[in-house]
């Protein structure tokens, strides 16, 4: 079965300063996607950005983007010029090619420095 | 378009109590699923339905049960609740592979059991 880690149970950082959330996953699978999702104080759920296995590039949205490890299975995520609003729980997901499930990591409490 | 609703938002219950969480989308998804967030454990997977009249279980199905008589509705039943089911519920949709882009969550329930 799939498993996702993510091993920072709380990061900090000044605001408009850059951070990096960390996530590894174990698969046997050579086709998958990968999320980072965003949990602000109100909980609902806010799809970052994703990745797709078979792509090498490494996904951008704005001040977000991952480095996307395949051979290491690592997805960690980069927030550029943190800000205020950036203050929420990270969670990494993977999802299989064939699958419907999502598998979540323990997720990453981020707090943003002012 | 609503997305994904969930009712209600918040509930306390006593033990041994039954009760229903309901989820209804209006995005005509065919996906449907329930996880529960607990601190440190991310979202984990209870139930999921692949279209109607089709439901199976996820990593965590003691306790639940679900049914999927239409597409757009998809309840969580709580048989008899402990406090160990006290956690943050949500459901999620997704369209076939539309998946692979991300889901689409509810805003939660956060249920309470005393």
């Amino acid at each position: 079965a799939q498993t996702v880690t993510q091993s920072q149970p709380e990061m900090s950082v000044q605001e408009a300063e850059t951070v990096t959330l960390s996530c590894t996953y174990d698969t046997s699978e050579s086709d998958y996607y990968l999320f980072w999702y965003k949990q602000p104080p109100s909980r609902q759920m806010i799809l970052v950005i994703r990745q797709e296995a078979y792509k090498q590039q490494n996904a951008t949205e704005n001040r977000f983007s991952v480095n996307f490890q395949k051979a290491a299975k690592s997805f960690s995520l980069k927030i550029s010029d943190s800000q205020l609003g950036d203050a929420a729980m990270y969670f990494c997901a993977y999802k299989g090619q064939g699958a419907q499930k999502l598998v979540f990591g323990q997720g990453t409490r981020l707090t943003i420095n002012p | 378009n609503a997305g994904v609703t969930q009712t209600p938002k918040f509930q306390v219950l006593k033990t041994g109590q039954s009760m229903t969480l309901q989820c209804a989308q209006d995005m005509n998804h065919e996906y449907m699923s329930w996880y529960r967030q607990d601190p440190g454990m991310g979202l984990r997977l209870i139930h999921y339905s692949v279209g109607a009249g089709i439901t199976d279980q996820g990593e965590v199905p003691n306790g639940y049960n679900v049914s999927r008589s239409t597409t757009e509705d998809f309840p969580l039943r709580l048989l008899s609740a402990a406090p160990s089911q006290t956690s943050v519920y949500f459901c999620a949709s997704s369209y076939g592979d539309r998946a692979n882009y991300g889901y689409t969550f509810g805003s939660g329930t956060r249920l309470t059991v005393v």
